[in-house]
């Protein structure tokens, strides 16, 4: 299967900074890219849609100004968590999705576990 | 987005088959059925999909309901590595978000 790279594996930060978490596409191009975030024992939850060269499209509930995408190229996309608080603190994984004839499938990080002391 | 219910939990004995079931009888015509799982401090591994009839690849086998309001994972063989949530997921062919549910968490006993 294809492969989809985060980082870092996992990252400690001082409340009030900011963090950034990389995802990359290694051996496909990937112009839609989700982030999602899971917290203990709950299931995956999408926060927004990533699409290269154009703003990201954020799901419900999720603060656009707190939690910035970047799809900068068809194998990137970062996802910056601004002034972060230890309730962000989140296992973060990002998916890319890779389109074929007659074929989409999704392909996923190993995720970002953050913790914010 | 389209829902799926799973049991929440599953046992199963090691090397014998697992049939994990998924509702989904809101599901559209247009809707594609996929199955990821996901082990602990991992992201989501992709396992099959589906559109309207039964599939099979080296890691399950997919059988679909004639009306599609229903799905059944089938892991031939389980062993102690299957153990893992699994998540059944409706996929929109416009949008391509994936929206998971609450999956199934599968226990393998040796």
């Amino acid at each position: 299967g294809a492969v989809v790279s985060q980082h870092p594996s996992w990252v400690i930060c001082k409340s009030g900074t900011s963090v950034k978490i990389e995802c990359r596409s290694l051996d496909f191009q990937a112009t839609t890219m989700f982030w999602y975030r899971q917290f203990p024992k709950q299931s995956l939850m999408l926060m927004a849609t990533s699409n290269e060269g154009s703003k990201a499209t954020y799901e419900q509930g999720v603060e656009k100004d707190k939690f910035l995408i970047n799809h900068a190229s068809l194998t990137l996309s970062t996802l910056t968590v601004t002034s972060a608080h230890p309730e962000d603190s989140s296992f973060y994984i990002c998916s890319a999705l890779r389109d074929s004839f007659m074929n989409t499938e999704a392909f996923f990080g190993q995720g970002t576990r953050l913790t914010v002391v | 987005d389209a829902k799926t219910t799973q049991p929440n939990s599953m046992e199963s004995n090691e090397e014998e088959p697992v049939h994990l079931p998924c509702n989904h009888s809101t599901i559209s015509g247009t809707d594609y059925i996929h199955w990821y799982r996901q082990l602990p401090s991992q992201g989501p591994e992709y396992v099959i999909h589906g559109l309207t009839s039964n599939v099979n690849n080296r890691m399950a086998s997919l059988a679909i309901a004639e009306d599609r309001k229903s799905s059944t994972l089938i892991l031939h063989r389980a062993t102690l590595r299957d153990a893992a949530v699994y998540y059944c997921i409706l996929r929109a062919n416009t949008g391509n978000q994936f929206y998971f549910g609450t999956g199934t968490s599968l226990t393998v006993i040796p």
